[in-house]
């Protein structure tokens, strides 16, 4: 069973407008990663986060950890088509720096022209 | 430019054939990963190493055996005895632990 829950599992959104992705744990995190993937490519890095209520953005994309440190966001304003694709969050879930990250299954994002 | 290349892009074998995939990184890092990606799923972790001549079995382990004879390198062999080996895989490496991992472009292997 996934450890880390995303939500929605997709996503059709018309060009413009604004969306948010969950990511969920039922533990605390450590660390929390986000990465876009192109099907059938690698997972590119959008961000990380460490502390609880942090809030990191780049271009158009916002990520935030809540204060518990057990959900994260990632919006993003004014949609494009290049921000189609699959979003994946990775966390580690140990307080010791963790080789093994653990994954959700990630949300697959679709504009609509 | 560094980064990490995978090869081949796209891999057939016949059931019950040994395959190997490559990956090789120049980014000077320290750890690297193969992980398996299978539809509607996370990122499963295979394999992981910590530093030249030492590895770790991740979750998914049996069926796949990997070598990290050099520190730019760290193959995964998908042997026969992997029951159901038709999937993407992706190696990915990092400074160390704790930080953002950088992935490949992905080699995808179908078993005929």
């Amino acid at each position: 069973s996934q450890e880390l829950e995303q939500s929605p599992q997709s996503l059709i959104v018309q060009e413009g407008k604004n969306l948010t992705i969950n990511c969920t744990s039922s533990k605390t995190l450590y660390g929390l990663y986000w990465y876009k993937q192109k099907y059938g490519e690698g997972l590119i890095f959008l961000m990380m986060l460490q502390k609880g209520g942090e809030e990191k953005s780049h271009e158009k994309i916002t990520a935030k950890l809540d204060e518990k440190k057990q959900q994260s966001s990632l919006h993003i304003t004014a949609s494009q088509p290049s921000h189609a694709g699959i979003y994946l969050c990775g966390a580690d879930d140990t307080m010791d720096s963790n080789y093994q990250l653990i994954w959700g299954a990630g949300t697959k994002l679709i504009i609509k022209p | 430019d560094g980064g990490i290349t995978q090869s081949p892009k796209y891999l057939f074998r016949k059931e019950g054939q040994n395959v190997t995939l490559s990956c090789e990184q120049n980014l000077n890092h320290d750890a690297m990963y193969w992980y398996r990606q299978d539809p509607g799923q996370g990122l499963r972790l295979i394999y992981y190493s910590q530093i030249v001549n030492d590895f770790q079995k991740g979750d998914i382990a049996e069926g796949y055996s990997v070598s990290r004879e050099k520190k730019e390198s760290f193959p995964l062999t998908v042997t026969s005895a992997q029951k159901n080996p038709t999937a993407f895989y992706l190696c990915a490496s990092s400074i160390f632990s704790g930080v953002e991992q950088f992935f490949g472009p992905g080699t995808r292997l179908t078993v005929l």
